[in-house]
Protein backbone atom coordinates (compact mmCIF):
# COMPACT_ATOMS: atom_id res chain seq x y z
CA UNK A 1 0.00 0.00 0.00
CA UNK A 2 1.38 3.45 -1.02
CA UNK A 3 1.53 5.40 2.19
CA UNK A 4 3.85 7.82 4.11
CA UNK A 5 4.41 6.56 7.73
CA UNK A 6 5.65 8.85 10.42
CA UNK A 7 7.33 8.17 14.03
CA UNK A 8 6.59 8.52 16.80
CA UNK A 9 2.45 9.25 16.50
CA UNK A 10 2.54 11.04 20.01
CA UNK A 11 5.17 12.09 21.89
CA UNK A 12 5.69 14.20 25.29
CA UNK A 13 9.43 15.76 26.04
CA UNK A 14 11.17 18.23 27.97
CA UNK A 15 12.98 21.21 26.35
CA UNK A 16 16.10 21.03 25.20
CA UNK A 17 16.26 17.25 24.95
CA UNK A 18 17.03 16.29 21.29
CA UNK A 19 14.62 14.29 19.71
CA UNK A 20 13.89 13.15 15.45
CA UNK A 21 10.49 12.49 14.01
CA UNK A 22 10.98 10.28 11.06
CA UNK A 23 9.14 9.70 8.03
CA UNK A 24 9.44 7.15 5.24
CA UNK A 25 7.53 7.18 2.01
CA UNK A 26 7.52 4.12 -0.12
CA UNK A 27 6.07 5.78 -4.10
CA UNK A 28 9.04 6.44 -4.69
CA UNK A 29 8.64 10.55 -4.47
CA UNK A 30 11.38 13.11 -5.02
CA UNK A 31 9.64 15.92 -3.30
CA UNK A 32 9.39 15.55 0.20
CA UNK A 33 8.07 18.09 2.84
CA UNK A 34 7.33 18.75 6.76
CA UNK A 35 4.12 20.80 7.78
CA UNK A 36 3.30 21.95 11.22
CA UNK A 37 -0.49 22.42 12.32
CA UNK A 38 -1.53 24.64 14.60
CA UNK A 39 -5.21 25.67 15.81
CA UNK A 40 -5.93 29.00 14.49
CA UNK A 41 -3.00 29.29 12.00
CA UNK A 42 -3.45 26.06 9.63
CA UNK A 43 -0.77 24.18 8.26
CA UNK A 44 2.65 25.64 7.97
CA UNK A 45 5.60 24.46 5.91
CA UNK A 46 8.91 23.86 7.58
CA UNK A 47 11.34 22.03 5.35
CA UNK A 48 11.03 20.76 1.72
CA UNK A 49 13.42 18.63 -0.51
CA UNK A 50 13.39 18.39 -3.99
CA UNK A 51 15.67 15.39 -4.19
CA UNK A 52 18.30 13.59 -2.19
CA UNK A 53 20.85 16.20 -0.34
CA UNK A 54 18.80 18.96 -2.08
CA UNK A 55 16.63 20.58 1.35
CA UNK A 56 15.63 23.62 1.84
CA UNK A 57 13.49 26.17 4.42
CA UNK A 58 9.69 26.97 4.42
CA UNK A 59 7.69 29.16 6.11
CA UNK A 60 8.89 28.43 9.77
CA UNK A 61 12.13 26.68 9.65
CA UNK A 62 13.47 28.35 13.17
CA UNK A 63 14.27 25.82 15.66
CA UNK A 64 13.96 22.61 13.11
CA UNK A 65 16.67 20.68 11.02
CA UNK A 66 16.37 18.32 8.25
CA UNK A 67 18.11 15.93 6.42
CA UNK A 68 17.65 13.62 2.87
CA UNK A 69 20.63 11.02 2.55
CA UNK A 70 17.98 8.92 1.11
CA UNK A 71 15.23 9.24 -1.25
CA UNK A 72 12.50 7.69 0.81
CA UNK A 73 13.46 9.17 4.08
CA UNK A 74 13.37 12.55 5.37
CA UNK A 75 13.68 12.73 9.12
CA UNK A 76 12.69 15.96 10.97
CA UNK A 77 15.32 16.56 14.12
CA UNK A 78 14.34 19.29 16.70
CA UNK A 79 17.94 20.04 18.32
CA UNK A 80 16.85 21.36 21.81
CA UNK A 81 12.72 21.38 21.57
CA UNK A 82 11.22 24.31 22.99
CA UNK A 83 7.38 24.91 24.45
CA UNK A 84 6.70 26.51 21.20
CA UNK A 85 7.29 23.72 19.01
CA UNK A 86 4.54 22.04 20.82
CA UNK A 87 2.67 20.97 17.51
CA UNK A 88 1.16 18.52 15.07
CA UNK A 89 3.37 17.73 12.47
CA UNK A 90 2.81 16.42 9.28
CA UNK A 91 5.17 14.80 6.72
CA UNK A 92 4.61 15.08 3.04
CA UNK A 93 5.74 13.58 -0.18
CA UNK A 94 4.48 14.14 -4.22
CA UNK A 95 6.02 12.38 -7.41
CA UNK A 96 6.50 16.18 -8.33
CA UNK A 97 5.99 17.54 -11.77
CA UNK A 98 3.79 14.58 -12.96
CA UNK A 99 0.84 15.24 -10.52
CA UNK A 100 1.46 18.97 -9.51
CA UNK A 101 0.21 19.82 -6.08
CA UNK A 102 -0.78 16.27 -4.77
CA UNK A 103 0.21 15.81 -2.08
CA UNK A 104 0.15 12.12 0.18
CA UNK A 105 0.27 12.66 3.90
CA UNK A 106 1.71 10.99 6.51
CA UNK A 107 -1.29 10.62 9.80
CA UNK A 108 0.57 13.21 11.63
CA UNK A 109 3.07 13.09 15.01
CA UNK A 110 1.61 14.86 18.31
CA UNK A 111 4.59 16.33 19.76
CA UNK A 112 4.23 18.04 23.30
CA UNK A 113 7.12 20.01 25.16
CA UNK A 114 6.88 20.83 28.73
CA UNK B 1 -0.71 32.96 -3.26
CA UNK B 2 -3.94 34.43 -3.98
CA UNK B 3 -6.54 34.15 -1.32
CA UNK B 4 -9.49 31.94 -0.85
CA UNK B 5 -12.86 32.30 1.59
CA UNK B 6 -14.92 29.55 2.64
CA UNK B 7 -17.31 28.97 5.03
CA UNK B 8 -16.54 27.52 8.91
CA UNK B 9 -19.17 25.04 8.94
CA UNK B 10 -21.69 23.30 6.83
CA UNK B 11 -24.28 20.46 7.65
CA UNK B 12 -25.61 18.08 5.24
CA UNK B 13 -27.65 14.77 5.34
CA UNK B 14 -26.61 11.71 4.61
CA UNK B 15 -26.98 10.44 1.79
CA UNK B 16 -27.71 13.80 -0.11
CA UNK B 17 -25.24 15.59 -1.84
CA UNK B 18 -23.17 18.20 -0.50
CA UNK B 19 -22.19 21.17 -2.02
CA UNK B 20 -18.92 23.29 -0.75
CA UNK B 21 -18.27 26.74 -1.96
CA UNK B 22 -14.86 28.33 -2.46
CA UNK B 23 -14.54 31.74 -3.53
CA UNK B 24 -11.39 33.11 -4.72
CA UNK B 25 -12.18 36.76 -6.57
CA UNK B 26 -8.52 37.04 -7.05
CA UNK B 27 -7.02 33.75 -9.13
CA UNK B 28 -4.87 34.58 -11.79
CA UNK B 29 -4.51 32.85 -14.65
CA UNK B 30 -1.69 30.24 -13.72
CA UNK B 31 -3.61 29.35 -10.27
CA UNK B 32 -4.88 25.62 -10.07
CA UNK B 33 -7.45 24.84 -7.80
CA UNK B 34 -6.94 22.12 -5.52
CA UNK B 35 -9.17 20.89 -2.73
CA UNK B 36 -8.05 18.89 0.16
CA UNK B 37 -10.04 17.15 2.91
CA UNK B 38 -8.41 16.35 6.48
CA UNK B 39 -10.55 13.49 8.56
CA UNK B 40 -10.26 13.38 12.37
CA UNK B 41 -7.10 12.34 13.23
CA UNK B 42 -5.70 12.10 10.37
CA UNK B 43 -3.84 14.16 7.77
CA UNK B 44 -4.36 15.92 5.01
CA UNK B 45 -6.19 13.82 1.75
CA UNK B 46 -6.38 14.83 -1.48
CA UNK B 47 -9.72 15.39 -3.07
CA UNK B 48 -9.15 16.87 -6.57
CA UNK B 49 -7.70 19.95 -8.70
CA UNK B 50 -8.94 22.06 -11.47
CA UNK B 51 -7.53 24.78 -14.08
CA UNK B 52 -10.98 25.91 -15.99
CA UNK B 53 -13.44 22.93 -16.76
CA UNK B 54 -15.07 21.13 -14.76
CA UNK B 55 -13.80 17.82 -12.94
CA UNK B 56 -14.80 14.43 -11.45
CA UNK B 57 -13.10 11.65 -9.53
CA UNK B 58 -14.12 8.79 -7.90
CA UNK B 59 -14.22 11.21 -4.79
CA UNK B 60 -16.13 14.13 -6.13
CA UNK B 61 -16.82 16.89 -9.05
CA UNK B 62 -15.24 20.24 -8.56
CA UNK B 63 -17.41 22.97 -11.05
CA UNK B 64 -15.43 25.98 -11.61
CA UNK B 65 -17.44 29.52 -12.27
CA UNK B 66 -16.36 30.25 -16.05
CA UNK B 67 -14.83 33.52 -14.69
CA UNK B 68 -13.22 31.63 -12.66
CA UNK B 69 -13.74 33.34 -8.82
CA UNK B 70 -15.51 30.77 -7.51
CA UNK B 71 -15.59 27.04 -7.28
CA UNK B 72 -18.11 24.26 -5.62
CA UNK B 73 -16.36 20.91 -4.72
CA UNK B 74 -19.27 18.15 -4.78
CA UNK B 75 -19.98 15.09 -2.80
CA UNK B 76 -22.40 13.43 -4.67
CA UNK B 77 -23.68 11.27 -1.98
CA UNK B 78 -22.11 11.98 1.43
CA UNK B 79 -21.95 9.27 3.66
CA UNK B 80 -20.50 9.51 7.49
CA UNK B 81 -16.99 8.72 6.53
CA UNK B 82 -17.20 12.72 4.46
CA UNK B 83 -16.94 14.22 8.08
CA UNK B 84 -13.92 16.23 7.82
CA UNK B 85 -12.32 19.53 7.16
CA UNK B 86 -11.91 20.61 3.28
CA UNK B 87 -9.80 23.45 2.09
CA UNK B 88 -9.77 25.12 -0.83
CA UNK B 89 -6.50 25.86 -1.89
CA UNK B 90 -4.81 28.02 -5.17
CA UNK B 91 -1.89 27.05 -6.64
CA UNK B 92 -0.03 28.91 -9.23
CA UNK B 93 1.52 25.87 -10.86
CA UNK B 94 4.88 28.11 -12.02
CA UNK B 95 5.87 27.52 -8.59
CA UNK B 96 6.40 23.86 -9.57
CA UNK B 97 9.01 25.30 -12.03
CA UNK B 98 11.29 26.02 -8.97
CA UNK B 99 10.53 22.84 -7.23
CA UNK B 100 8.88 23.73 -3.77
CA UNK B 101 5.35 21.81 -3.96
CA UNK B 102 4.24 23.86 -1.39
CA UNK B 103 0.15 24.36 -0.38
CA UNK B 104 -0.93 27.20 1.40
CA UNK B 105 -3.63 25.96 3.91
CA UNK B 106 -6.69 28.05 5.45
CA UNK B 107 -8.84 27.12 7.93
CA UNK B 108 -11.28 25.40 5.55
CA UNK B 109 -14.91 24.40 6.03
CA UNK B 110 -15.62 21.90 8.43
CA UNK B 111 -18.36 19.26 7.63
CA UNK B 112 -20.74 17.60 10.03
CA UNK B 113 -22.77 14.85 8.37
CA UNK B 114 -25.92 14.13 9.95
CA UNK B 115 -27.43 10.52 10.28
Amino acid sequence: EAQVTQNPRYLITVTGKKLTVTCSQNMNHEYMSWYRQDPGLGLRQIYYSMNVEVTDKGDVPEGYKVSRKEKRNFPLILESPSPNQTSLYFCASSPRGLAPGELFFGEGSRLTVL
Amino acid sequence: DAKTTQPNSMESNEEEPVHLPCNHSTISGTDYIHWYRQLPSQGPEYVIHGLTSNVNNRMASLAIAEDRKSSTLILHRATLRDAAVYYCILRDERESNFGNEKLTFGTGTRLTIIP
